[in-house]
């Protein structure tokens, strides 16, 4: 019962670079998102999809980019990583109307 | 928009105490409100969802009840243990019902 998967667990990246982080969920949910957590911020919603093929911005979407290819993925990328990118990202996903939502155990991003 | 703000920021309490912790929310027209738990590191687990139709919600020790018209949850936390130390977060549904926003937390620290 693997449930929402996120690799990589931990990554530096230098200024610049590029990477995408990968989602998987293996509850058949229609709903995928991905969060950032920050301290003092909470966790605040970057982009999601209600389906696949379907992609939406949340509130904090500059710099990043998505993409669901299909319905059991969601691939969240960063083009030009910057030091304000530093951050814990959760991905989670959820039935229709935001039931059964589950979450990832993260992956830590540092930006130097 | 959607806000969510939680009060108290941080609880430290000692074992057995009964408490409280407090959320509100600026759309009343929610259809939910969700409570999760997040340990040090890890992910969002879910612990309760209370439905617009429902004041209430129960699991073991905890309690959480709904309010619409003045736009508060509390979760009530009966005989609190060490165990229960950890950040618990509320959230609810954004103006579409695409996607859950979060307040920031309350860390509750509970001493044997």
């Amino acid at each position: 019962n693997a449930g929402v998967t996120q690799t990589p667990k931990f990554r530096v990246l230098k200024t610049g670079q590029s990477m995408t982080l990968l989602c998987a969920q293996d509850m058949n949910h229609e709903y995928m998102y991905w969060y950032r957590q920050d301290p003092g911020m909470g966790l605040r919603l970057i982009h999601y999809s209600v389906g696949e093929g379907t992609t939406a911005k949340g509130e904090v979407p500059d710099g990043y980019n998505v993409s669901r290819l299909k319905k059991q993925n969601f691939l969240l990328g960063l083009e030009s990583a910057a030091p304000s990118q530093t951050s814990v990202y959760f991905c989670a996903s959820s039935t229709r109307d935001s039931y059964g939502y589950t979450f990832g155990s993260g992956t830590r991003l540092t930006v130097v | 928009k959607q806000e969510v703000t939680q009060i108290p920021a941080a609880l430290s309490v000692p074992e057995g105490e009964n408490l409280v912790l407090n959320c509100s929310f600026t759309d009343s027209a929610i259809y939910n409100l969700q409570w999760f738990r997040q340990d040090p590191g890890k992910g969002l687990t879910s612990l309760l969802l209370i439905q617009s139709s429902q004041r209430e919600q129960t699991s073991g020790r905890l309690n959480a009840s709904l309010d619409k018209s003045s736009g508060r949850s509390t979760l009530y936390i009966a005989a609190s243990q060490p165990g229960d130390s950890a950040t618990y977060l509320c959230a609810g549904p954004n103006q579409a019902g695409t996607a859950l926003i979060f307040g920031k937390g309350t860390t509750l620290s509970v001493s044997s």
